[in-house]
């Protein structure tokens, strides 16, 4: 059990737009910047959002994330069918001394 | 191009050890923290080590005193030498390059725990 809580699915139709919560405590997202992960099967992960809210270049502006206080959130907008995979938050923890990923969404786009 | 590139991987028997190594290239790889995150097959990720450019290192609790990570900036390669291994070892290792987020990842190599 991660001391990351990330829901285990999400779904949207095409064009909609999904949000994808992290939920921490105060040793990891509440003093620490949140990046966001997409994994494709068969694929190596991909950067998506980094320190909270900065997107890496050739990531859309359809994703987008943010933080307040120990939650963090990824969202994506115009949901597409190539962004049906796996969605994943990490983050650094005082307490455990190393980083730690949230349990991954699996979104579905209807 | 940025390129990293895991090998060492394969099947070990329960308590055996392999050393995976991730070769790099196409950037100053001394200006780096490195990472290790694995991937149980049908599971979520999960963070292993890392080493900064001091050498700095950190482990999962999972992982700590049985893996050792460390890093060559002349041959631009990271290493994992894991010992002890066990069944819930078994996992597609990642290694990555990390700054602002682990901003690229190689392919993996499957290490496999069995007897």
């Amino acid at each position: 059990q991660s001391v990351l809580t990330q829901p285990p699915s999400a779904s949207g139709a095409p064009g909609q737009r999904v949000t994808i919560s992290c939920s921490g405590s105060s040793p990891n997202i509440g003093g620490h910047s949140v990046h966001w992960y997409q994994h494709l099967p068969g694929t190596a992960p991909k950067l998506l959002i980094y320190s909270n809210d900065k997107r890496p270049s050739g990531v859309p502006d359809r994703f987008s994330g943010s933080k307040s206080g120990t939650s963090a959130s990824l969202a994506i907008s115009g949901l597409r069918s190539e962004d049906e995979a796996a969605y994943y938050c990490v983050v650094w923890d005082d307490s455990l001394r190393g980083h730690v990923f949230g349990g991954g969404t699996k979104l579905t786009v209807l | 191009e940025v390129q990293l590139v895991e090998s060492g991987g394969g099947l070990v028997q329960p308590g055996g050890s392999l050393r995976l190594s991730c070769a790099a290239s196409g950037y100053t790889f001394s200006a780096y923290d490195m990472h290790w995150v694995r991937q149980v097959t049908g599971k979520g990720l999960e963070w292993v080590s890392s080493i900064g450019t001091a050498d700095d290192t950190y482990y999962a609790g999972s992982v700590k005193g049985r893996f050792t990570i460390s890093r060559d900036n002349a041959k631009m390669s990271l290493y994992l030498q894991m010992n002890s291994l066990r069944a819930g070892d078994t996992a597609l290792y990642y290694c990555i390059r990390a700054r602002d987020g682990f901003d690229f990842w190689g392919q993996g190599t499957m290490v496999t725990v069995s007897s």
